[in-house]
């Protein structure tokens, strides 16, 4: 069985500042990878998403994460955050095609002026 | 991308009574829907996994008698709360896949249920 663990509840950061949202994972077979987002009362928003190939992944809203195997990790970045970033976040990983999804806790990011 | 919609957005129901909420893949054959509940401050919990046709796979812990999912058509899954207490009360998310290769997983908007 898989499993997910965002290590970080909550993270607060300044508007324009850089900001990491980790998470790290555990399975016995390769997974796909998955950054979620999520706005109050709304359902979620794919961020991007690691299948195979490069390990730098680009996703929408200027965030990227890089896929880690050896540490087991895949930790969501942006470089320079904005107040509309907001909300809550979920890493998730998947066995494959039509494999159900094992979601971690979620961060809850805030972003201050 | 592909779109999948959740009706109704939000029920609030009294104790006793069942509700319907409905998943559905606007531009794309779900070959499979998941079933998931959210608490409030809490991560997804899935509930059940649906494949057109066939009957849905549980997970551990969730009852099927009370959660009743039937997946009729490719672009239709509904899930039934029977006999709602407050304790059901919750945000229920559908999340769709379909055929090809990229292992995507669409989200519905969610379903807040209210149980009075």
């Amino acid at each position: 069985a898989q499993s997910v663990t965002q290590l970080d509840s909550q993270v607060p950061v300044f508007e324009e500042a850089p900001v990491e949202l980790r998470c790290n994972y555990s399975s016995s077979v390769s997974v796909y990878l998955f950054w979620y987002v999520q706005y109050p009362n709304q359902g979620l928003q794919l961020l991007l998403k690691y299948l195979s190939g490069s390990t730098l992944v680009k996703g929408i809203n200027g965030f990227e994460a890089e896929f880690n195997k050896s540490q087991t990790s895949f930790h969501l970045r942006k470089p320079s955050v904005h107040i509309s970033d907001t909300a809550e976040y979920f890493c998730a990983v998947r066995l494959g095609v039509g494999g159900k999804s094992t979601f971690g806790d979620g961060t809850t990011l805030t972003v201050k002026p | 991308g592909a779109v999948v919609s959740q009706h109704p957005s939000r029920v609030i129901c009294k104790s006793g009574t069942s509700v319907k909420i409905e998943c559905r893949s606007l531009d794309f054959q779900a070959t499979t829907m998941f079933w998931y509940r959210q608490f409030p401050k809490q991560s997804l919990m899935l509930m059940a996994t649906s494949n057109e046709g066939s009957k849905a796979t549980y997970e551990q812990g969730v009852e099927k008698d009370k959660f009743l999912i039937n997946h009729a058509s490719l672009t239709l899954s509904t899930l039934t709360v029977t006999s709602a207490h407050p304790e059901d009360s919750s945000f229920y998310i559908c999340s769709a896949t379909g055929q090809g290769p990229s292992y995507e997983q669409y989200f519905g908007p969610g379903t807040r249920l209210t149980v009075t």
